[in-house]
């Protein structure tokens, strides 16, 4: 039972365009969302993260925004570059339990020249 | 000021043999999270300890594998008897003393072990 849910496996977008990247979830406990970068053979970088209390967090050339009825979230990056490429990983957590982060599948983004 | 530091990167096991994985977490940081990946698969919670305790081992697997994060030194991650389906990276994550609020977790470059 998936209960963070990445539908796009893979995106590519053009340099200087924007990207979009789109998570769901499920479990309505989730209060803490977060969205990690990650290159092959690395560990997963911290981008940017929003609470549930917000609706919009932004961090130069990213963007996160949350739709708290729709249980869904979505990271912006504007505008693209090449090193931007990488696998993406949405996160979510619940406030008051472990806080153990349960992570999508990771959606591979590709920023062309 | 040195990132979360795991060893060793890679790791390869005969079948039967024990790993054991080690983590460092960021200076300052009292809280220690373990994670698992298989290939194509997002990032697996496995256990969460703070110094000398326990908090969740909601994910880890009941027999061959146990944590620890003792008072002095780093964290293990332990795996008796390794399986080939053992096969995985494994990451570590440290956060701050989070004092009710959230805090984003910090990883490590990840072991990857590998089991022959």
């Amino acid at each position: 039972d998936q209960q963070v849910k990445q539908n796009s496996p893979s995106l590519s977008v053009q340099e200087g365009r924007i990207s979009i990247l789109n998570c769901d979830y499920t479990n309505s406990m989730f209060d803490y969302f977060l969205w990690y970068k990650k290159y092959p053979a690395e560990g997963p970088t911290f981008l940017i993260s929003i609470s549930s209390i917000k609706d919009k967090n932004e961090d130069g050339r990213f963007t996160v925004f949350l739709n708290k009825s729709a249980k869904h979230l979505s990271l912006h990056i504007v505008p693209s570059q090449p090193g931007d490429s990488a696998v993406y990983f949405c996160a979510a957590s619940a406030q008051g339990g472990s806080e153990k982060l349960v992570f999508g599948k990771g959606t591979k983004l590709t920023v062309n020249p | 000021n040195a990132g979360v530091m795991q060893n060793p990167r890679h790791l390869v096991r005969r079948r039967g043999q024990e790993a054991r994985l080690r983590c460092s977490p960021m200076k300052g940081h009292s809280h220690v999270y373990w994670y698992r990946q298989l290939p194509e698969e997002g990032l697996k919670f496995m256990v969460y300890l703070q110094k000398e305790n326990i908090i969740d081992e909601s994910g880890m697997p009941k027999e061959r594998f146990s944590a620890e994060f003792p008072k002095e030194g780093p964290s293990i991650l332990r795996i008796q008897q390794v399986v080939r389906g053992d096969s995985a990276a494994y990451f570590c994550a440290s956060s701050p003393e989070r004092l009710g609020v959230s805090h984003e977790q910090y990883f490590g470059p990840g072991t990857r072990l590998t089991v022959t």
